[in-house]
């Protein structure tokens, strides 16, 4: 099992739309929680941080379940510009390292 | 001018060919990183350096080197390059000093990727 799986999509949504995906995690010492966003051929950037309490930045909510062990990504009225690959990324405080999903692709069409 | 650069941004070589990839940074950030991405795959990190004294094998260094030549710079090397090297690569970079600029502690910024095929 991979320690952080993300569903590839891609999730293909009219513009406008609500989208939410998630992405589960398999060490339960996780403590840090990360959205990042990766453009086609370009680097990743972070979008937003996940708090246990949730966040919400815009458009963009995220939200942590520690006991079924994912976060998740909610976009509302979403648009052209949302179109873009979204990594999860996940860190145990134990030590420095990020883990990286693979991400989820999203097409927003018009 | 962007904060972190990558040369080259595209490379073409030939099993058993040595391979450098540099990294340059204008952040100031102690922490640097080399991370590897490949189709269906999430980042996988290569090396780290917290400080320039400092470099730590990451997740696949097997087939890597690396030098930290200064706080700025940080290179990858490919001794004898491999096809199954043939990758996006990127170069990030973090400070652990704790928020920068409003960022949060754990952000990272990326270079802009090196592609390199290996024939």
């Amino acid at each position: 099992r991979k320690e952080v799986e993300q569903d590839p999509g891609p999730f293909n949504v009219p513009e406008g739309a609500t989208v939410a995906f998630n992405c589960t995690y398999s060490n339960s010492a996780s403590q840090s929680f990360f959205w990042y966003r990766q453009d086609c051929r370009k680097e990743p950037k972070l979008l937003m941080s996940v708090y246990s309490s949730g966040n919400e930045d815009g458009r963009f909510t995220a939200q942590l379940n520690r006991a079924s062990q994912y976060i998740s990504l909610l976009i509302r009225d979403s648009k052209l510009s949302d179109s873009a690959t979204y990594l999860c990324v996940v860190k145990a405080d134990s030590n420095y390292q990020l883990i990286w999903g693979a991400g989820t692709k999203l097409i927003i069409k018009p | 001018d962007a904060d972190v650069t990558q040369t080259p941004r595209n490379r073409i070589t030939k099993t058993g060919k040595r391979i450098m990839l540099e990294c340059s940074q204008t952040k100031g950030h102690d922490r640097m990183y080399w991370y590897r991405q490949d189709p269906g795959l999430g980042l996988r990190l290569i090396y780290y350096s917290f400080d320039v004294k400092d470099i730590n094998k990451g997740e696949i260094s097997d087939g890597y080197s690396v030098s930290r030549q200064a706080q700025a710079k940080f290179s990858l090397s490919l001794e004898s390059a491999i096809p199954n090297q043939t990758a996006l690569y990127f170069c990030a970079t973090s400070d652990f000093r704790g928020t920068s600029g409003g960022s949060s502690y754990n952000e990272q910024f990326f270079g802009p990727g090196t592609r390199l095929t290996v024939l």
